[in-house]
């Protein structure tokens, strides 16, 4: 059972636009920032939304982050077949002193 | 440019004891906190614990804190996790990740190739 609550599945088409949610609590998202990742099977994660809504560099402008109290999301339009992987959100968490990660959500591009 | 090179695969038996690095590149060594995250096959991320490569303090996850244990090695700018009395619900990918400045940060872009441990009789 993990910190964060994300949908285990979502899909899409090529060219349409899916959004990921993420719900936490006070002690985590409610107050600090929302990271998300991107995993590819058989590779470590790579950060793609740091601090709430921002991209490192080299990532598409098609993903985009957002947060609200203490839900967060991560949009992705104009889907690829690329983008089929699995997607996790992270904050850190006051209670439990340490990051916490939601439980992935992986997505299929249809 | 950073990296994070890690440790080869291990196959350990049940009750016996692992010990993964993590060799850094590419950045100030000491000035950035590293976190061990696993994930178990087919599961999520777990987060493990983070060392201060500077001081050495550590903080654990609590379900492993009385079996994990974080060092650093910083003539050789090296970190190593070692996890005892090892499990069959061990078995999973490590990986090493730079953190940043401060202790309470969850974004991550820097990130060892991971470390498969089996456990298994």
């Amino acid at each position: 059972q993990s910190v964060l609550t994300q949908p285990p599945s979502a899909s899409g088409t090529p060219g349409q636009r899916v959004t990921i949610s993420c719900s936490g609590s006070s002690s985590n998202i409610g107050s600090y920032t929302v990271n998300w990742y991107q995993q590819l099977p058989g590779t470590a994660p790579k950060l793609l939304i740091y601090s709430n809504n921002q991209r490192p560099s080299g990532v598409p402008d098609r993903f985009s982050g957002s947060k609200s109290g203490t839900s967060a999301s991560l949009a992705i339009s104009g889907l690829q077949s690329e983008d089929e992987a699995d997607y996790y959100c992270a904050a850190w968490d006051d209670s439990l002193n340490g990051p916490v990660f939601g439980g992935g959500t992986k997505l299929t591009v249809l | 440019q950073v990296q994070l090179v890690q440790s080869g695969a291990e196959v350990k038996k049940p009750g016996a004891s692992v010990k993964v690095s993590c060799k850094a590149s590419g950045y100030t060594f000491i000035s950035y906190y590293i976190h061990w995250v696993r994930q178990a096959p087919g599961q999520g991320l777990e987060w493990m614990g983070i060392i201060n490569p500077s001081g050495g303090s550590t903080t654990y996850a609590q379900k492993l804190q009385d079996r994990v244990t974080m060092t650093r090695d910083t003539s050789t700018r090296t970190v190593y996790m070692e996890l005892s009395s090892l499990k069959s619900e061990d078995t999973a990918v490590y990986f090493c990740a730079r953190g940043g400045y401060y202790h309470d940060t969850s974004d991550y872009a820097y990130w060892g190739q991971g470390t498969l441990v089996t456990v298994s009789s």
